[in-house]
This record gives structure tokens, C-alpha cells and sequence, in this order.
């Protein structure tokens, strides 16, 4: 139990154009889910939280306007990456936790990531 | 605000030695601990936690015991294999949200 999936896996564009990444927890309904950015070899960076229904609350220093995240259900967050450029290149992941039924819900299960490269 | 100190990487140890990586934190409140692992290209996977002062992780092998008096969460293993190569972080859990704050991450290299 517990599986979050992401999709793509990996995705390559060109700068301008906007990309967007899909977040699923696929056997359990998640009341909250997370987005983080990874650098090479770096921790995590913690973008955005987004509840089920409601706006996102983003952390000090990213552009809501860049990071759109849209949580229209339990089991499903998206990220878009709009007007992408070189310096967005990175490694995104999503996590959901606060699950109201099956695993823990003081526990973020992490989806495998998405390497997104801008040209 | 949250924090989380990691040992610093990269560690390289020979198959079957004892692994231990240092993580303390600092969190107002009960914090949950949490060790999670990523291998290389993927995203992170929970490998132990525990909610309270005192419990016991345990998950393959590895352990980590919350220490409230010393605000730690080491992390060990007594026989580490070539498959346990990869990324370790340490975190905690603290926030109404559940917001995970991550130490800097530990490589982890086992040699054959």
C-alpha cells in the first residue's frame, strides 16, 4: 500500500513552453500533497503545499505564478511549469500524506520523481 | 524554526561493516522522526520513523532510536551490503500540515 505515482518520468522541452507533472496516490485518498525541487546531489526543497479543494500555500521564494498547482481531488495534484527556462531544470517530487483512511497519516509517501530539462 | 543536522557524506564502507549516520534536530514540540532512502535516479523511499521519544525504528535491518534527551535519530546497521548503497535523509515532522523538514542527506557507498 501506500503507492504514489508521478507522471512523466522525465520530460525534456524547449524554454517558453509549459509542462505539466501529475501527482497520484493510487490506493490511498490524501488530504494534503507536497512539491519539492531537488538539485544534483542537494536535499530537498520544499515548493508548495496543496490541500484537496483549496489554494496552495506556497514557501518563501517560489513564484506561484511559475509553479501553478492545482489539487482537484484526493488522489491527484498537478504542477505545472509554466514558461519554462533552463533554470527551472530540475528534479520535481511529490509526496502525499494525511491520508483520512489506510497508511499512517503522519507519514509523506514520495511519488519517483520527475526529471524535467529545459533547453 | 524546524532544523535537522545531518552527518555530512560521502561515506564509503566495505561489505558487512557497521553503518551508523548521525542525525540530530532541533523542533519546538513532539516532532515524528523519519529516515527515508533514495537510490539513485528515483524519489524517496520511507525507510523507518518513530512518533515518540524512546520508540524504536527498525525496517531491513536498519535501526534508529529517538532520543528526546539528546534530540537525535542515528541511524544503524550492523551489516551493511552493496545493495544498501544510495542516499540517506533524516527528517521530521512537526507542523500542523505535516511538512517534512529534511537534513542535507547522507551518500552512502558499500564496496564489495
Amino acid at each position: 500500500g501506500a503507492v504514489v505515482s508521478q507522471h512523466p518520468s522525465r520530460v525534456i522541452c524547449k524554454s517558453g513552453t509549459s509542462v505539466k507533472i501529475e501527482c497520484r496516490s493510487l490506493d490511498f485518498q490524501a488530504t494534503t500533497m507536497f512539491w519539492y525541487r531537488q538539485f544534483p546531489k542537494k536535499s530537498l526543497m520544499l515548493m508548495a503545499t496543496s490541500n484537496e479543494g483549496s489554494k496552495a500555500t506556497y514557501e518563501q521564494g517560489v513564484e506561484k505564478d511559475k509553479f501553478l498547482i492545482n489539487h482537484a481531488s484526493l488522489t491527484l495534484s498537478t504542477l505545472t511549469v509554466t514558461s519554462a527556462h533552463p533554470e527551472d531544470s530540475s528534479f520535481y517530487i511529490c509526496s502525499a500524506g494525511g491520508g483520512t483512511s489506510g497508511p499512517s497519516t503522519d507519514t509523506q509517501y514520495f511519488g519517483p520523481g520527475t526529471r524535467l530539462t529545459v533547453l | 524554526g524546524d532544523s535537522v543536522t545531518q552527518m555530512e557524506g560521502p561515506v564509503t564502507l566495505s561489505e558487512e561493516a557497521f553503518l551508523t549516520i548521525n542525525c540530530t534536530y532541533t523542533a519546538t514540540g513532539y516532532p515524528s522522526l523519519f529516515w527515508y532512502v533514495q537510490y539513485p535516479g528515483e524519489g524517496l523511499q520511507l525507510l523507518l520513523k518513530a512518533t515518540k521519544a524512546d520508540d524504536k525504528g527498525s525496517n531491513k535491518g536498519f535501526e534508529a532510536t529517538y532520543r528526546k534527551e539528546t534530540t537525535s535519530f542515528h541511524l544503524e546497521k550492523g551489516s551493511v551490503q552493496v545493495s544498501d548503497s544510495a542516499v540517506y535523509f533524516c527528517a521530521l515532522s512537526g507542523g500542523s500540515a505535516r511538512q517534512l523538514t529534511f537534513g542535507s542527506g547522507t551518500q552512502l557507498t558499500v564496496l564489495p
